[in-house]
């Protein structure tokens, strides 16, 4: 059975930073793996999607990496803003159609 | 239409009645999918269609949680004799690309949710 971690669980950084959030996955057998951030009381924005073939994708200030051998992708934003502050979800889609879900990290950047 | 549309974006209702929960996918998407996510969980996969088919429903929690989709479009989850442990955000997505076409599949987009109360 798939498992997607998220770390950190929560995360506060100041406003101009550059950050990292970490997702990891059990069963590197995936199609792709997909970024969402979740505003309070909102449904998912897609961010990035990366193929299994592909090593990562950008979008502006976004960069998604994936290292499917080791069941590892980052999000890297650069030069955050307090718009930036959202819940950010990690999902992978496998064999079957589903997509299974990270917990999330939940981000706040002070301005 | 332009995204994924839910109805009703919030209802409120009494333990034992039945709900019925709307998604409008994107048009042309033929794929459909209902998550349920509680206050403070995370995503949970409820079932998957494939035009009007359901291959995967293995996520429903329950025989009281049905959903149908007709026409390959509009998705209805239905849940009887609702429980206080139902209350949680429905959320419906959809994507272009069905699975087994070579290519590893679309982006899937999210509506806003249904935001379910059951007191």
């Amino acid at each position: 059975k798939q498992e997607v971690t998220q770390i950190p669980a929560a995360l506060s950084v100041p406003e101009g930073e550059n950050l990292v959030l970490n997702c990891s996955f059990t069963d590197s057998a995936i199609y792709n793996l997909q970024w969402f951030r979740q505003d309070p009381g909102k449904g998912l924005t897609s961010l990035l999607l990366i193929q299994s073939s592909q090593r990562e994708q950008t979008s502006g200030r976004l960069n998604a990496s994936l290292d499917k051998s080791s069941g590892r992708s980052t999000l890297y934003i650069a030069a955050s803003q307090p718009g930036d502050s959202a819940t950010y979800l990690c999902a992978v889609k496998a064999l079957v159609e589903k997509l299974t879900f990270g917990t999330g990290t939940r981000l706040t950047i002070i301005p | 239409g332009a995204g994924v549309s839910q109805s009703p974006s919030n209802k409120v209702t009494e333990k034992g009645k039945d709900v019925e929960l709307r998604c409008d996918p994107i048009s042309g998407h033929t794929a459909l999918y209902w998550y349920r996510q509680s206050l403070g969980q995370g995503l949970e996969f409820l079932i998957y269609f494939q035009g009007n088919s359901a291959p995967d429903k293995s996520g429903l929690p329950s025989d009281r949680f049905s959903a149908e989709r007709t026409g390959g479009s509009v998705s209805t989850l239905t849940i009887q004799r609702t429980q206080q442990e139902d209350s949680a955000v429905y959320l419906c997505a959809s994507s272009q690309m069905p699975p087994g076409q070579g290519e590893s599949g679309n982006t899937i987009y999210f509506g806003e949710g249904s935001w379910l109360t059951v007191v």
